[in-house]
């Protein structure tokens, strides 16, 4: 099982739809990312939280620590979100490492 | 105000040759990680390094090393390589100490191992 879980795994919703991704995790965390991977490799850094919630245009990112979940939301999808959504975390003490989850593939069609 | 930036973009090895891949972390950072990324996968953490040290390891074996200079600019090296070394290596830099910054990755580096 991994440390960090993604669901769902693949996604496909048409233009305007709201859309959400989850990540789950099994231990306590310093911090978690959101990022979104392009085809060709290169990764962008959307959203650090370590608690609450965070908004960034279309984009809302949530955490529930004592849940140890988290959530990204897209409003109004439009077919250029379409990419890979990763959820990382960060654990607490001298680590800083970074566990990543397997991804989700997010493709809006117009 | 370069980002981070990894060379070559694309490399083709034959098994039991050996790579080098590098990594120049964005101004102002001074540490480098380095992830493998193979495909439908998420990334997995290779190691850290720090004032030219390695902080922390993941779980990769000892044909995967790398080297930090003076500069912060980063070097992976992988010998005698196997067809499974075949994917996406991502640097990815920060500052020490900065656990709650947002993250900046390199491109990549796509390894093809025949």
């Amino acid at each position: 099982k991994n440390e960090v879980e993604q669901s769902p795994q693949n996604l496909t919703a048409q233009e305007g739809e709201f859309i959400t991704i989850n990540c789950s995790y099994s231990v306590g965390i310093s911090a978690l990312h959101w990022l979104q991977q392009h085809p060709g490799g290169g990764i962008v850094s959307l959203f650090m939280l370590s608690s609450g919630k965070k908004k960034h245009g279309r984009l809302i990112a949530t955490i529930n620590i004592q849940e140890k979940h988290s959530s990204l939301h897209i409003t109004a999808s439009h077919p250029r979100d379409s990419a890979v959504y990763i959820c990382a975390v960060r654990y607490g003490g001298a680590t800083n490492k970074l566990i990543f989850g397997t991804g989700t593939l997010l493709a809006v069609q117009p | 105000d370069a980002g981070v930036t990894q060379s070559p973009t694309h490399l083709i090895k034959t098994r039991g040759q050996q790579v080098t891949l590098r990594c120049s972390p964005k101004s102002g950072h001074d540490t480098v990680s380095w992830y493998q990324q193979a495909l439908g996968q998420g990334p997995q953490f290779i190691f850290q390094y720090y004032e030219e040290e390695e902080r922390q390891r993941g779980n990769f074996p000892d044909r995967f090393s790398g080297h930090q200079f003076p500069n912060y600019s980063s070097e992976l090296n992988v010998n005698a390589l196997l067809l499974g070394d075949s994917a996406l290596y991502l640097c990815a830099s920060s500052l020490l100490g900065q656990a709650y910054e947002k993250l900046f990755f390199g491109s990549g580096t796509q390894l093809s191992v025949l």
